[in-house]
């Protein structure tokens, strides 16, 4: 099947830093791509869908400012969470649709902690 | 109202025996796909097994079947033969074909019993 990755898996950040995660779709051109928050024991939750060359589309309650979304190229999109803080700390899911009724593949994670 | 519920938070089988996962949607379109998905401990999400709306024959994929009942908008996993390596968390999902977007459940945690 389709491989999404992303990067990194893990990361620890100070309080009022920034983090960028990327999700990069390894064989395969994704026009659209997802980012999902997980917390612990729960399921997923959709932050915003990203749309190559366009501005992403963010769900109610997800702050636009704070939780940046880029999708530059059809095979890269980046999640900044902005000024971070430890209520930040997650799972971050992406993933990544091939158009039509296929599945979506999702990459493997990224945990954040902000300390 | 909720687009997908899955009543089990949590589930226990014996090795060997099958089991069932529940999964019910709600949707007036038409036309839409389910999903389900396994996350192990260490988080990533596997696909397991996709049925479309229009599909006649119910979806297998090795151990994973999919009993789907669109009248009674349900969608429960059947995993033949448990083996230790399926206790993880199982999320039902579904895809709409007005929209890209995913809407998944609450997940049921599955532990399979040596």
């Amino acid at each position: 099947g389709a491989v999404v990755s992303q990067h990194p898996s893990r990361v620890i950040c100070k309080s009022g830093t920034s983090v960028k995660i990327e999700c990069r779709s390894l064989d395969f051109q994704a026009t659209t791509m997802f980012w999902y928050r997980q917390f612990p024991k729960k399921s997923l939750m959709l932050m915003a869908t990203s749309n190559e060359g366009s501005k992403a589309t963010y769900e109610q309650g997800v702050e636009k400012d704070k939780f940046l979304i880029n999708h530059a190229s059809l095979t890269l999109s980046t999640l900044t969470v902005t000024s971070a803080h430890p209520e930040d700390s997650s799972f971050y899911i992406c993933s990544a649709a091939i158009p039509g009724m296929g599945e979506q593949y999702f990459g493997p994670g990224t945990r954040l902690t902000v300390t | 109202a909720q687009k997908i519920t899955q009543t089990q938070p949590g589930m226990f089988v014996q090795e060997k025996e099958a089991v069932t996962l529940d999964c019910t949607y709600d949707t007036s379109d038409p036309s839409y796909g389910l999903f389900w998905y396994k996350q192990p401990s260490s988080g990533e999400m596997i696909f397991l097994i996709y049925q479309g709306s229009y599909d006649q024959q119910n979806a297998t994929e090795g151990r994973y079947s999919l009993n789907f009942q669109k009248a009674r908008k349900s969608a429960n996993l059947v995993i033949s033969a448990s083996q230790l390596g399926d206790s993880a968390m199982y999320f039902c999902a579904m895809r709409e074909v007005a929209g890209n977007q995913f809407y998944f459940g609450t997940g049921t945690s599955l532990t399979v019993i040596p």
